[in-house]
């Protein structure tokens, strides 16, 4: 069965400090991996990664993906307050000759940035 | 551009009642996704809709629940005589024309059974 796993389920930090999330996975005929972050409310998307060692950059959030290792890493530089949130990590494959485009997400890695 | 709505926000039925949640998708957007997160689990995947048609029902339950998508309007699931169990957030996303797109979610609809 498919299955994300996703470490650390929760972290603490202070603002300025810089933090790795990690997230494997085992999806079966894998297309991409994507990575979100939610507060209160909406999951945000962030990135969408398909190829192997290519870094995707925003701001002061970055990820980058292995399929050799079947994991990715959402990295997030100078942390504020207001990077505090649920990160969620989702892998998507194919099945048969069907793609749904279904997301299959990990549990997520609570972040909270302290001042 | 407004994002994906979704309605009520927040809906209290009572054991044995119906709930309808309602999903607008983005402008330009034919795919949907419905996904329910239930407390201290994460986002699991219910069903994928095209207009008019339900391309995967695989995560959806086989009695109570149907997911619809209409040529005009929104999507609509349907929960049939709700159970305590069924309090949880439920979630739409949708994505552009191909499945393989990102899929940006709306704020959900947090269902309570009394």
């Amino acid at each position: 069965e498919d299955k994300v796993v996703q470490s650390p389920l929760s972290l603490v930090v202070h603002e300025g400090d810089t933090v790795t999330l990690n997230c494997s996975y085992e999806v079966t005929n894998f297309r991409s991996l994507l990575w979100y972050k939610q507060e209160k409310k909406a999951p945000t998307f962030l990135f969408m990664l398909t190829s192997s060692g290519i870094e995707k950059k925003s701001g002061r959030l970055s990820s980058i993906l292995d399929k050799k290792e079947l994991f990715s890493i959402l990295n997030i530089t100078a942390t504020q307050t207001g990077d505090s949130a649920i990160y969620l990590c989702a892998g998507r494959g194919v099945k048969g000759s069907s793609n749904t485009g279904k997301l299959i997400f990990g549990q997520g890695t609570t972040l909270q940035v302290k001042p | 551009n407004a994002g994906v709505m979704q309605n009520p926000r927040h809906l209290v039925r009572r054991r044995g009642q119906e709930a309808r949640l309602r999903c607008s998708p983005m402008k330009g957007h034919s795919h949907v996704y419905w996904y329910r997160q239930l407390p201290e689990e994460g986002l699991k995947f219910m069903v994928y809709l095209q207009k008019e048609n339900i391309i995967d029902e695989s995560g959806m339950p086989k009695e109570r629940f149907s997911a619809e998508f209409p040529k005009e309007g929104p999507s609509i699931l349907r929960i049939q005589q709700v159970v305590r169990g069924d309090s949880a957030a439920y979630f739409c996303a949708s994505s552009p024309s191909s499945p393989e797109n990102e899929q940006f979610f709306g704020p959900g609809t947090r269902l309570t059974v009394l």
